[in-house]
């Protein structure tokens, strides 16, 4: 079974619906991150979180929230999705900033 | 100028032949440093951290130039299924705000 995992794997939704992006991962790591994915543009933070308690925005957060509800999961939710709002959305994990990431399959989000 | 910047590539090698890719990072307090390897349409995939004495796992080697502020990646001996992008990522000391992952380097090896 994969360590990291995430639901759905491909959403296609209207502009202004409510969508919520899970992950769930069993590498028992604390932290965890919510990544987009553009064309040209790589990899940017949007949020992320050290324990369950901690929550903390990455460079691209408006637009998006999230919930950690257990050390092995981690939601993002788009409150009001927009067309730019499109792309490969990734989850990772880490036990510590030095040890590098381990990230989830994505998940490939279109809003009409 | 970006954080971290790789040159985009296409670099097209044929099979066998050795390659090598540069990363430069603009922040001299980073700390941490990898290199990621993305396939089409996949997640990245955790390929080596890199060291200051340089490390070195197979046909892969990775440097780290503090001086000049790069990091570099070197592959011998390609193979096919070494076509995919190469992300560089930089990190600064425990914030992960801090992480900056560059914008990859696609590697196509022919036959």
């Amino acid at each position: 079974d994969a360590d990291v995992t995430q639901t759905p794997r491909n959403r296609i939704t209207k502009t202004g619906k409510r969508i919520m992006l899970e992950c769930s991962q069993t590498k028992g790591h604390d932290r965890m991150y919510w990544y987009r994915q553009d064309p040209g543009l790589g990899l940017r933070l949007i949020y992320y979180s050290f324990d369950v308690k901690d929550i903390n925005k990455g460079e691209i957060s408006d637009g998006y929230s999230v919930s950690r509800q257990a050390q092995a999961k981690f939601s993002l939710s788009l409150e009001s999705a927009i067309p730019n709002q499109t792309a490969l959305y990734f989850c990772a994990t880490s036990d510590s900033t030095d040890s590098g990431q381990f990230f989830g399959p994505g998940t490939r989000l279109t809003v009409l | 100028r970006k954080e971290v910047e790789q040159d985009p590539g296409p670099f097209n090698v044929p099979e066998g032949a050795t390659v090598a890719f540069n990363c430069t990072y603009s922040n001299s307090a980073s700390q941490s440093f990898f290199w990621y390897r993305q396939d089409c349409r996949k997640e990245p995939k955790l390929l080596m951290s890199v060291y200051s004495s340089g490390n070195e796992d197979g046909r892969f080697t990775a440097q780290l130039n503090r001086a000049s502020q790069y990091i570099s990646l070197l592959i011998r001996d390609s193979k096919l299924s070494d076509s995919a992008t190469y992300l560089c990522v930089v990190a600064g000391y425990s914030s992960a705000s801090k992480i900056i992952f560059g914008s990859g380097t696609r590697l196509s090896i022919r036959p």
